[in-house]
């Protein structure tokens, strides 16, 4: 079974840090990874997507890569601001059972002023 | 529109009572998905729909109903729920198969069974 780890559980930086959130798994054989911001109570917004044909996406300040055959994935944020704070969840889709999406334990991310 | 609209957005109900919770999506999506997600913990899947058929059940309790209608739609039929069920419930949708399976989440319904 699929299993998702994601370190460290929870991160606080000063605004204006660049920052970096690992995503780990242990089959390597997955559709895609996506990650996506939770903030409280709220549900889950999509930020990128990596198809597992790519290598990395960039979307504004955030970075995200996949190396697919270490079985990781980073998410690169740049100048983070307080608006940065939130749940940062990854999560992949297995090539076996492709509607299926295995979430990681989540990053719970602070960006104090 | 990358929209996934889930009502109500807050649900109180008694262990005795009949509920419902509905999702919608306009983008033409062909999987829809029902999470369950506990404080602090990261979203556990219930079940998924590919095509309006029910595809994978994660062993979930009787208690919990799902149902697709259509091809927008997608209801969690509740009944003689426990205390242990309150969670936020999230309903998701993608594209089926292939590499471009984005999934889209709603707001998710906060659900509290006393």
């Amino acid at each position: 079974k699929q299993e998702v780890t994601q370190i460290p559980a929870a991160l606080s930086v000063p605004e204006g840090e660049n920052l970096v959130l690992n995503c780990s798994f242990t089959d390597s054989a997955i559709y895609n990874l996506q990650w996506f911001r939770q903030d409280p109570g709220k549900g889950l917004t999509s930020l990128l997507l990596i198809q597992s044909s790519q290598r990395e996406q960039t979307s504004g300040r955030l970075n995200a890569s996949l190396d697919k055959s270490s079985g990781r994935s980073t998410l690169y944020i740049a100048a983070s601001q307080p608006g940065d704070s939130a749940t940062y969840l990854c999560a992949v889709s297995h090539r076996n059972t492709g509607n299926q999406f295995y979430f990681g334990t989540g990053t719970s991310l602070t960006v104090i002023p | 529109d990358t929209e996934v609209t889930q009502t109500p957005k807050h649900l109180v109900m008694g262990m005795t009572n009949k509920k419902s919770l509905k999702c919608e999506q306009h983008m033409g999506h062909r999987a829809m998905y029902w999470y369950k997600q506990k404080a602090k913990k990261p979203p556990e899947l219930m079940f998924v729909y590919s095509y309006e058929k029910l595809s994978i059940n994660e062993s979930v309790p009787s208690r919990f109903s799902p149902e697709c209608p259509n091809s927008s739609l997608l209801n969690l039929h509740l009944h003689a729920l426990q205390p242990e069920d309150s969670a936020l419930y999230l309903c998701a949708s993608s594209r089926t198969g292939g590499g471009n399976t984005e999934a889209f989440f709603g707001q998710g319904t906060r659900l509290t069974v006393v």
